[in-house]
């Protein structure tokens, strides 16, 4: 199946950096959202997106819906040690009216440096 | 909010044993899914139910099979595992919107090994 396209696929970061990733398609996306995994954990939502150019803050988190539909971005402000971990983009491709399968992107491995 | 259990978080099975893998759902969902996650490979699609005894065969299906009595329940089979079935293990469910697609809620994972 389709996969997306995240990156950067790893980031080392020091406490109280901001973070950016992205996640882009070469369709367009009706829906976007974004997962954070943890060691040995199942992913859990963070932020759901429905609309182009949207942009939805969750606490340091906020997260975009590209103009283009092909595209959406995270923004992690100020990060804290519980930030690490994987971040998985998802969408559901345009024309899947009704089909609730969801198409996940490659994920961006986050690590801050002691 | 949502809760997704699965019956067990780590498991170790024999090459040919059959093993059921069950995952719960508490919000009354439609839909069900599982996927299995590998390194470098993210979350591929087994199967997953849009209703009770309901089935549809995601990206890589061969090897499992799945069963769905009841709505909050999904079940994973192997009906005789083979070493390249270890893996992650990871049950997801979400509401029917009638829209553009949904948020999957997922479950904690069995990390299964075969030896």
């Amino acid at each position: 199946g389709q996969q997306l396209n995240q990156s950067p696929q790893s980031m080392f970061i020091q406490e109280g950096e901001d973070v950016s990733m992205n996640c882009t398609s070469s369709s367009i996306f009706n829906t976007w959202l974004w997962y954070k995994q943890d060691p040995g954990e199942g992913p859990v939502l963070l932020i759901a997106l429905y609309k182009a150019g949207e942009l939805t803050s969750n606490g340091r988190l906020t997260a975009q819906f590209g103009i283009t539909r092909k595209d959406s971005f995270l923004n992690i402000s100020a990060s804290i040690p519980s930030d690490v971990g994987i971040y998985f983009c998802a969408g559901n491709p345009r024309g899947n009216f009704g089909n609730e399968k969801l198409t996940f992107g490659t994920g961006t491995r986050l690590t801050i440096i002691p | 909010d949502v809760k997704v259990t699965q019956s067990s978080r780590y498991l170790v099975k024999r090459t040919g044993e059959k093993v059921f893998l069950e995952c719960v759902q508490d919000m009354d969902h439609e839909n069900m899914f599982w996927y299995r996650q590998d390194p470098g490979l993210g979350l591929r699609l087994i199967y997953f139910s849009y209703d009770v005894k309901m089935k549809e065969k995601g990206d890589i299906p061969e090897g499992y099979s799945v069963s769905r009595e009841k709505k909050e329940r999904f079940s994973l089979i192997l009906e005789s595992a083979s070493t390249n079935q270890t893996s992650m293990y990871l049950c997801a469910s979400s509401p029917t919107s009638g829209s553009w697609g949904n948020e999957q809620f997922f479950g904690p994972g069995t990390r299964l090994t075969v030896l």
